[in-house]
């Protein structure tokens, strides 16, 4: 089964709104990740966020991480239309697996 | 452009052959991991390599295999193939183990007829 799931599956927004995506996992973690996949292409990596932090940003990028509800959620602010892509989160257990959720599909209409 | 090659691109074949699939991690990762992306399965660990020795394995079928060369590239050998194993198939690499990010080649589309 997936160590994470996110939500909602589908998201469809216009220009210049926030996007945001959340992601659930059912063991510790050394750490999540959050990863995005234009169509038919290679995952690329956004941001790592380790079990000992709460937040991280990068660029219009936000990241919070909740161990007590083993949760996580990325936050897209301005969004713009070439965020269109899908987004994975992917939990690190012990032994160094990182096993991907089913993913986000989102949209950005201009 | 990560940095990962994987080839080839895309491979039709029939039902019972097998094939091989290849990657070149970026230089200077020493781990490499295999995914299979379906449809109806998300995102699958298949089976992860580090400096040559099998470390971590998933969700591979039996009738799956690979190896990493000492020239760090891997292979994965899929065979008896069936129409389900048709999907993309992700390599990936990274500096170490864990803790550091996956870099990933666009992948080999398989379709199997």
């Amino acid at each position: 089964s997936q160590q994470g799931e996110e939500d909602p599956q589908a998201l469809s927004i216009q220009e210049g709104e926030n996007a945001t995506m959340n992601c659930s996992y059912k063991t510790s973690i050394n750490n999540l990740q959050w990863y995005r996949q234009n169509s038919g292409r290679g995952l690329v990596h956004l941001i790592l966020i380790r079990s000992n932090e709460r937040e991280k940003h990068s660029g219009r990028l936000r990241v919070t991480l909740d161990t007590s509800k083993k949760s996580s959620s990325l936050l897209i602010t301005a969004s713009r239309a070439a965020d269109t892509a899908s987004y994975f989160c992917a939990a690190e257990t012990s032994g160094s697996r990182l096993t991907f959720g089913e993913g986000t599909q989102l949209t950005v209409n201009p | 452009d990560s940095g990962v090659t994987q080839t080839p691109k895309h491979l039709i074949t029939a039902t019972g052959q097998r094939v091989t699939l290849r990657c070149s991690p970026r230089s200077g990762d020493l781990s490499v991991y295999w995914y299979q992306q379906s449809l109806d399965q998300g995102l699958q660990f298949l089976i992860q390599y580090y400096n040559g020795e099998e470390r971590a394995k998933g969700n591979i079928l039996e009738r799956f295999s690979a190896q990493q060369f000492p020239d760090l590239h891997s292979e994965l050998n899929l065979s008896s193939l069936e129409l389900g194993d048709s999907a993309l198939y992700f390599c990936a690499s990274s500096v170490e183990q864990g803790g550091s990010p996956l870099h990933f080649g666009n992948g080999t589309r398989l379709t199997v007829t």
